[in-house]
């Protein structure tokens, strides 16, 4: 069974532009998470899709913003590049129900 | 504050000696799971604890929670340079129902001299 796929794995972009990283979730599951882990900071929790919709939020500005596909794939999206948002992020998936969160390997984002 | 502390933040140990990692939570814990990752990758699910005196195995690794203390100590016995890595506790704090989102720990590194 395949599991969670992120890509690309590295991007490297100048400030105030664009990112967009993409996720895709296990075969079956429906929710989808993304995380920051920043150097210092740990990991945070960014976004939380399911079934299409935004779930819950953590405490970031609206520039980092996501959506969910049909096929439960999802992109996250960040706005107006800052140095700061340099950070691996890491795509989890899970089944609805369950609380167990299978991440992928990650995307590496460099702000210069 | 940090809502889940880990401790030790580094630990180095010998191969074949035996180690213990803890994470502590400041909120009453509803799940708590445990992750290994290498620099830089992703992180490996080990195991979910949900209820409390709840222990469990998988090789030689070993997790209990202690829900009273809102803990979690995570045991590792004849370590190998294959246990090398970063440890993160992740807690459901949320309550009741489908998680939305964990909070992680800061993490513990080991490193296991051969």
């Amino acid at each position: 069974e395949a599991g969670v796929t992120q890509s690309p794995t590295h991007l490297i972009k100048t400030r105030g532009q664009q990112a967009t990283l993409r996720c895709s979730p296990i075969s079956g599951h429906t929710s989808v998470y993304w995380y920051q882990q920043a150097l210092g900071l740990g990991l945070q929790f960014l976004l939380w899709y399911d079934e299409g919709e935004e779930r819950n939020r953590g405490n970031f500005p609206p520039r980092f913003s996501g959506r969910q596909f049909p096929n439960y794939s999802s992109e996250l999206n960040v706005n107006a590049l800052e140095l700061e948002d340099s950070a691996l992020y890491l795509c989890a998936s899970s089944l609805w129900s369950n609380n167990e969160q299978f991440f992928g390997p990650g995307t590496r984002l460099t702000v210069l | 504050s940090q809502e889940l502390e880990q401790s030790p933040q580094s630990l180095i140990v010998q191969e074949g000696k035996n180690l213990t990692i803890n994470c502590t939570s400041s909120k009453t814990l509803y799940g708590l799971y445990w992750y290994k990752q290498k620099y830089g990758e992703g992180l490996i699910f080990l195991m979910m604890l949900q209820k409390g005196g709840e222990e469990k195995s998988h090789e030689k690794i070993t997790a209990k929670l202690d829900e009273k203390k809102q803990q979690s100590s995570l045991h590792i016995t004849a370590s190998q340079p294959s246990h090398a890595g970063i440890y993160l506790c992740g807690a459901d704090t949320s309550g009741g129902g489908a998680t939305n989102k964990l909070i992680f720990g800061t993490g513990t590194l080991l490193a296991v001299q051969p």
